[in-house]
């Protein structure tokens, strides 16, 4: 069971805005940057977001993330099939000194 | 920019110990703000942070299996190890290592390189 919660599906046609939460405590995202990493099958994880709402150069503005309290999210606006894969948010948690991970939510583009 | 290339035996008996080696290129595993990192994907699952060391030598462990891991490494090779013992088919997963941000204190699960992942497959 992940530290961090996120849920399991999301889905939205071409084009859309969706939303994927991630739910943590005040060890880990209440005090520290959440970080969201994209998976593409059969690979290793790419950063998608930085320091809570920041993009690395090259992952386009259509990638968007936010933090409230102890949750954080990752929105995807204009919705394109190559966005059909896993997405996975992090934090450092204070308490267990490393980092924690949710456990990823497969995004359906339909 | 900093690789990372895993390397291991690809399949284990149950119980017994598990090595794997990181090997970076690109850059000096004893130089940055930086620790290097092990995680672990079960197939089908999510990610599970292990271990991570700073160059320092300073260790820290996931306290689930802490009793079971050593995390070292060796600078003069620029190479990081993880030792994970009396292993289950449990930790059958893809175990990635990975170098992490440490610009301040706590850390950051900035993982900003990754390597291909592993496949480690624990059978009877």
């Amino acid at each position: 069971q992940s530290v961090l919660t996120q849920p399991p599906s999301a889905s939205g046609t071409p084009g859309q805005r969706v939303t994927i939460s991630c739910s943590g405590s005040n060890s880990n995202i209440g005090t520290n940057y959440v970080y969201w990493y994209q998976q593409l099958a059969g690979r290793a994880p790419r950063l998608l977001i930085y320091r809570s709402n920041q993009r690395p150069s090259g992952v386009p503005d259509r990638f968007s993330a936010s933090t409230s309290g102890t949750s954080a999210s990752l929105a995807i606006s204009g919705l394109r099939s190559e966005d059909e894969t896993i997405y996975y948010c992090a934090a450092w948690d204070d308490s267990l000194s490393g980092p924690v991970f949710g456990g990823g939510t497969k995004l359906t583009v339909l | 920019q900093v690789q990372l290339q895993e390397s291991g035996p690809g399949l284990v008996k149950t119980s017994q110990t598990l090595s794997l080696t990181c090997s970076v290129s690109g850059g000096s595993i004893s130089s940055g703000a930086y620790y290097w990192t092990w995680i672990r994907q079960p197939p089908g699952k999510g990610l599970e942070w292990i271990a991570y060391i700073y160059n320092s030598g300073k260790t820290y462990y996931n306290p689930s299996l802490k009793s079971r891991l050593t995390i070292s490494l060796d600078t003069s090779r620029n190479q990081f190890f993880l030792r994970l013992s009396s292993v289950t088919a449990a930790d059958t997963a893809v175990y990635f290592c990975a170098r992490g941000g440490c610009p301040s204190t706590p850390c950051t699960a900035l993982i900003d390189s990754w390597g291909q992942g592993t496949l480690l497959t624990v059978s009877s």
